[in-house]
């Protein structure tokens, strides 16, 4: 089975502080993606990669970065954390065709 | 733009009462997905529709794909607390390496 592996599943930053959010696929998975969870707006796409080096904005790109250079390792960074990134992230591999497979997530208080 | 759509957003059912959750989606695609979350947890895989008439069943819970009408529906049989949970529907799109998901059903199965 393929295992996503987020490295935390509860942080708490302050503001403005840059903030990482690891994330490692086990399998040789192209795509990676990293979403947003909030209650009444569902999962939304901030970033996305498709292979080492290469990334695509999602939905909300705004306020966030992100790095691949492994192309087991995804991260997602917090230039500088505002309460309003308070969420909980998550992270997921694919390979195609199939479905994603999802991390444990991460959630993250800014304060 | 791809738009995903699941009814009913809420859903409170009886044990062991029949229910159906549906996925409408807006472009062609053959390839489906449910996922669970669990309140807190991140998403589960259930099933993967990849073809026009898939039907997929996993205990209480069978899942279909109808890429004719662009429909997909979660059927669930003889409800129990167990499946209480939210369900969400995940479509593929052509030429594209993410996935566009649905704002997710509730479902609060009752004793």
């Amino acid at each position: 089975d393929v295992k996503v592996t987020q490295s935390s599943r509860y942080l708490v930053k302050r503001t403005g502080e840059k903030v990482f959010l690891e994330c490692v696929q086990d399998m040789d998975h192209e795509n990676m993606f990293w979403y947003r969870q909030d209650p009444g707006l569902g999962l939304r796409l901030i970033y996305f990669s498709y292979d080492v080096k290469m990334k695509e904005k999602g939905d909300i790109p705004e306020g966030y970065s992100v790095s691949r250079e492994k192309k087991e390792r995804f991260s997602l960074i917090l230039e500088s954390a505002s309460t309003n990134q308070t969420s909980m992230y998550l992270c997921a591999s694919k390979i195609n065709p199939g479905g994603y497979t999802f991390g444990s997530g991460t959630r993250l208080t800014v304060v | 733009e791809l738009k995903v759509e699941q009814n009913p957003l809420f859903l409170s059912m009886q044990e062991g009462k029949n229910y159906t959750i549906y996925c409408n989606y807006s472009t062609t695609s053959d390839r489906l997905y449910w996922y669970r979350q669990d309140p807190g947890k991140s998403l589960e895989s259930l099933f993967v529709l990849l073809s026009n008439g898939a039907v997929k069943q996993e205990g209480r819970l069978m899942a279909s794909l109808d890429t004719k009408a662009r429909l997909s529906t979660l059927h669930i049989t003889a409800a129990v607390h167990d499946l209480s949970a939210t369900y969400f529907c995940a479509v593929d799109e052509y030429n594209n390496n993410d996935m566009r998901f649905g704002a997710g059903t509730r479902l609060t199965v009752k004793p």
